[in-house]
């Protein structure tokens, strides 16, 4: 069973560019957490989301980036017109279930961005 | 002030010694994971638990829900420790996102 499979592990874009970030949850999974690691900062929520649905989006900056879950394929991360603040590593786990008791998430290996 | 502090946020230890890393929070919560990050950057999740005390291998975790406490415990420690731990705690109400510590930064020296 491969685990959280992210690509790309590098991106590099210059200002102004858009990055896409891809995400594939683990297979039975059907919840997806995008999180970001700003250069010596913890680990900070952006969005929770199920297929075809958004759950929490409570930590996504409210312009640029966007996120969706489609009904197949993977799970993608946008931001658009990136700026030098947006360099960080992005996490994204996945869970098979949210119900009581709720279940472990799963860490894929990051992209780590780089906007020059 | 932080939902979840960790302590001490940086810890150098000779191989062989007993670690200890602590996690407070202030949050009503509904499982607290103890997560892995090594210099390559990957996260393992090591521990999810909401009660009582788990154990891998030489890793233990236990958690304190009416001190809202958790400690992770790592006995003869070995060089191949080293990395950064992470506290999270996964809040209630609904929500399903986790709340990290800033985590402690682990040297285990040979």
């Amino acid at each position: 069973n491969a685990g959280v499979m992210q690509n790309p592990r590098h991106l590099v874009r210059r200002r102004g560019q858009e990055a896409r970030l891809r995400c594939s949850p683990m297979k039975g999974h059907s919840h997806v957490y995008w999180y970001r690691q700003l250069p010596e900062e913890g680990l900070k929520f952006m969005v929770y989301l199920q297929k075809e649905n958004i759950i929490d989006e409570s930590g996504m900056p409210k312009e640029r980036f966007s996120a969706e879950f489609p009904k197949e394929g993977p799970s993608i991360l946008r931001i658009q017109q990136v700026v030098r603040g947006d360099s960080a590593a992005y996490f994204c786990a996945s869970s098979p279930n949210t119900g009581a008791p709720r279940y472990e998430q799963y860490f894929g290996p990051g992209t780590r961005l780089t906007v020059t | 002030k932080n939902e979840v502090e960790q302590s001490p946020q940086n810890l150098t230890a000779q191989e062989g010694e007993f670690i200890t890393i602590n996690c407070s929070y202030s949050v009503g919560i509904s499982a607290l994971h103890w997560l892995q990050q090594h210099p390559g950057g990957g996260i393992v999740s090591l521990f999810m638990l909401s009660s009582g005390k788990k154990k891998h291998g030489r890793l233990i975790a236990t958690i304190n829900i009416q001190e809202k406490h958790s400690s992770l415990h790592i006995t003869a420690s070995h060089p191949r420790d080293s990395a950064v731990y992470i506290c999270a705690v996964l809040t209630q109400g609904g929500s399903e996102k986790l709340v990290f510590g800033k985590g402690t930064k682990l040297t285990v020296n040979p």
